[in-house]
């Protein structure tokens, strides 16, 4: 089976643009996660979706962040405008209800504002 | 509020010899899952293992061994007769009961020359 898939991979931009980030998570699973990676605060969750529907965005920074599951094989993470201090790898990550609570990573969105 | 400290920021050794690294969790839960996931140079995230607050028996899983003690609030994981393979960053994390909140620690970095 295909792992959980983000695009695009690198994502190099300037300041003021939009920037969307794309995953597929693994078919069947019902929870998607979008964590943001830094040197300065680590692995921190942004949002966590449960059958296409935000339940958690307490850790979104703030409104220039978006994102979206339209259904359940598609998510979006969206800034805009974007910022140098948005630089950062961003990993969706996607597991099934129950089982062992494994969290599927992706490979990771590695985004540089310039 | 849940925290996770990994208090080694990097460990160096030789090919061969045994590692621990250390993980200590604060939260006020009393159920809660503890997890380690290892990050090599490639970026992407890979699971280990779970652990549920009430089983606290130790794991071990090939060269991989867990040290799960509530009394000390701990969740220490081993490699025995490390290899230049097992470089990597690795990330103790918590959650909250339903295992979907993960908050991780800053992450040990593991270097093994050979």
């Amino acid at each position: 089976d295909a792992g959980v898939i983000q695009s695009p991979r690198h994502e190099v931009t300037e300041m003021g643009q939009e920037v969307t980030l794309r995953c597929k998570p693994i078919s069947g699973h019902d929870y998607l996660f979008w964590y943001r990676q830094t040197m300065m605060r680590g692995l921190e969750l942004l949002i966590y979706f449960n059958n296409n529907v935000p339940i958690d965005d307490s850790g979104m920074p703030e409104d220039r962040f978006s994102a979206k599951m339209p259904n359940a094989s598609f998510s979006t993470l969206k800034i805009q405008p974007s910022e140098p201090r948005d630089s950062a790898v961003y990993f969706c990550a996607s597991r099934k209800s129950g089982g062992t609570g494994e969290l599927f990573f992706g490979e990771g969105s590695r985004l540089t504002v310039l | 509020a849940q925290k996770v400290t990994q208090a080694q920021t990097e460990i160096s050794v030789v090919e061969k010899e045994d590692v621990t690294l250390d993980c200590v969790y604060e939260t006020r839960d009393t159920t809660y899952y503890l997890f380690w996931y290892k990050q090599p140079p490639s970026g992407e995230l890979v699971f280990l293992i779970r652990r549920n607050s009430f089983d606290e028996q130790n794991e071990i899983s090939g060269r991989y061994s867990w040290n799960f003690q509530k009394s000390t609030s701990s969740f220490n994981f081993t490699i025995t007769a490390s290899q230049v393979v097992d470089s990597a960053v690795y990330f103790c994390a918590l959650s909250e009961a339903r295992g979907n909140k993960l908050v991780f620690g800053a992450g040990t970095i593991l270097r093994v020359k050979s």
